[in-house]
């Protein structure tokens, strides 16, 4: 079975503080995701990787970066916490065929809830 | 602008009937719709995927059709369990621009009453 690791289940931060979320993955996937939760608005796309040091913003990137130095692992930074990113966070991967980076089931994590106080 | 709509933010159904989730989507023309089940403190598992030239698609007691003229997607659990409650996400390729995105619904809470 895929796996998808994310270092910490629950996270306590504080504001300004610069926060790292972890995320590896077992498969082989090239694409790697970073999302976010939150009670309804749902699963938001931060950042996606479709290969290694590759990186496309998602929907909703600001405050955010990533980075891709190995195929399965895909790091998630909060350059400068703040409270509004309190969140659920989650990391998912996928195999990509052809030039598509969808059309194909995305494996999650089971999250890290974060808390910025 | 685009937009995803799942019929309902709860659903509660009896133990052994036939549960319906609906998924409406518009100003998306996706080839692939996706269907997630996500249980409390956990992240989404995939379920199915149908792709528009598929007009049904089962997995045991699950069945997903995918209408693209009616722009909806229904997914079916028959004889429902109480293990089958869960919040079910259906999630759609947005490409969009160029760019490839999997677009999720807020997502639907089943609930089967024993």
């Amino acid at each position: 079975d895929v796996k998808v690791t994310q270092s910490s289940r629950y996270l306590v931060k504080r504001t300004g503080e610069k926060v790292f979320l972890e995320c590896v993955q077992d498969m082989d996937h090239e694409n790697m995701f970073w999302y976010r939760q939150d009670p309804g608005l749902g699963l938001r796309l931060i950042y996606f990787s479709y290969d290694v040091k590759m990186k496309e913003k998602g929907d909703i990137p600001e405050g955010y970066s990533v980075s891709r130095e190995k195929k399965e692992r895909f790091s998630l930074i909060l350059e400068s916490a703040s409270t509004n990113q309190t969140s659920m966070y989650l990391c998912a991967s996928s195999f990509r065929v052809g030039t598509g980076l969808v059309n194909q089931p995305q494996h999650f994590g089971d999250g890290t809830r974060l808390s910025i106080l | 602008s685009q937009k995803i709509e799942q019929n309902s933010e709860a659903l509660n159904i009896q133990e052994g009937k036939t549960a319906t989730l609906t998924c409406n989507y518009t100003n998306y023309s996706p080839a692939y719709l996706q269907w997630y089940r996500q249980d409390p403190g956990r992240g989404p598992v995939f379920l199915l995927l149908i792709r528009e030239n598929e007009k049904e698609k089962r997995k045991e007691r699950l069945k997903v059709t995918f209408d693209t003229t009616l722009k909806q997607s229904l997914f079916h659990i028959t004889a429902s369990q109480p293990a089958d409650s869960a919040t079910y996400l259906c999630a759609l390729e947005d490409s969009g621009a160029g760019s490839y995105q999997l677009t999720f619904g807020k997502g639907t809470k089943l609930s089967v009453i024993p």
